[in-house]
């Protein structure tokens, strides 16, 4: 069975402070593809990222970077220079061999000015 | 640009009622999947079709039915809503093919159950 864990629930940073969230998973598949989503107040999850277990390369867009292990089955997200607009709950995912993704339980992040 | 629509952006339902909680794609994806999210839960996934006329059961499938009977169409019922069905519920669809397996969610129906 699939599981994803995200074990900070809140999150509160100052702007321009760095912030790492995490997120550790739990699957017997050799194939399965990570994914990070933002649901901003409005309620509408926006995609950020995805990866795909052959590729263990870290990704930096931006102010967004993430960093993949499998060793540790870890999943991390880091936001640089943290900014209003990045508040939000953040959402781990993961899709295996059967297609249907499975989420953490979110991690809410508030940046205050 | 590919969309998946919830009909219902805000629903209230009265204990004992059935509900129909209606979703369209029109990106002629093979998949379709429900999932209700709650605060520190995250997104539970409840039920999720392969193909027309086709279901399975996800992580929490009790009190809750699925219909599709048109591949653009995956509709989720409450038989007899109950207030711990209150909840936020989303839509979503992908792609068979693992070339493309990102989900497209809809913007969500915030059901309250009294």
């Amino acid at each position: 069975a699939q599981k994803v864990t995200q074990a900070q629930t809140e999150i509160s940073v100052v702007e321009k402070e760095d912030v790492t969230l995490d997120c550790v998973y739990e699957t017997r598949d050799t194939t399965y593809y990570l994914f990070w989503y933002k649901q901003p107040p409005s309620g509408e999850l926006v995609f950020l990222i995805r990866r795909n277990s052959f590729d263990e390369q870290n990704e930096i867009s931006g102010r967004y970077s993430w960093n993949f292990q499998k060793s540790t089955s870890s999943f991390n997200f880091t936001i640089t220079a943290s900014q209003v607009v990045d508040s939000a709950v953040y959402f781990c995912a993961l899709i295996g061999d059967n297609n249907d993704m499975r989420f953490g339980a979110g991690t809410r992040l508030t940046v205050k000015p | 640009d590919v969309k998946v629509t919830q009909s219902s952006r805000y629903l209230v339902k009265r204990t004992g009622e059935k509900v129909f909680l209606e979703c369209v794609q029109d990106m002629d994806h093979e998949n379709m999947f429900w999932y209700r999210q709650d605060p520190g839960l995250g997104l539970r996934l409840i039920y999720f079709s392969y193909d027309v006329k086709m279901k399975e059961k996800g992580d929490i499938p009790e009190g809750y039915s699925v219909s599709r009977e048109k591949k653009e169409r995956f509709s989720l019922i409450l038989e007899s809503a109950s207030t711990n069905q209150t909840s936020m519920y989303l839509c979503a669809s992908n792609l068979a093919t693992r070339g493309d397996i990102r989900y497209t969610f809809g913007s969500g129906t915030r059901l309250t159950v009294v």
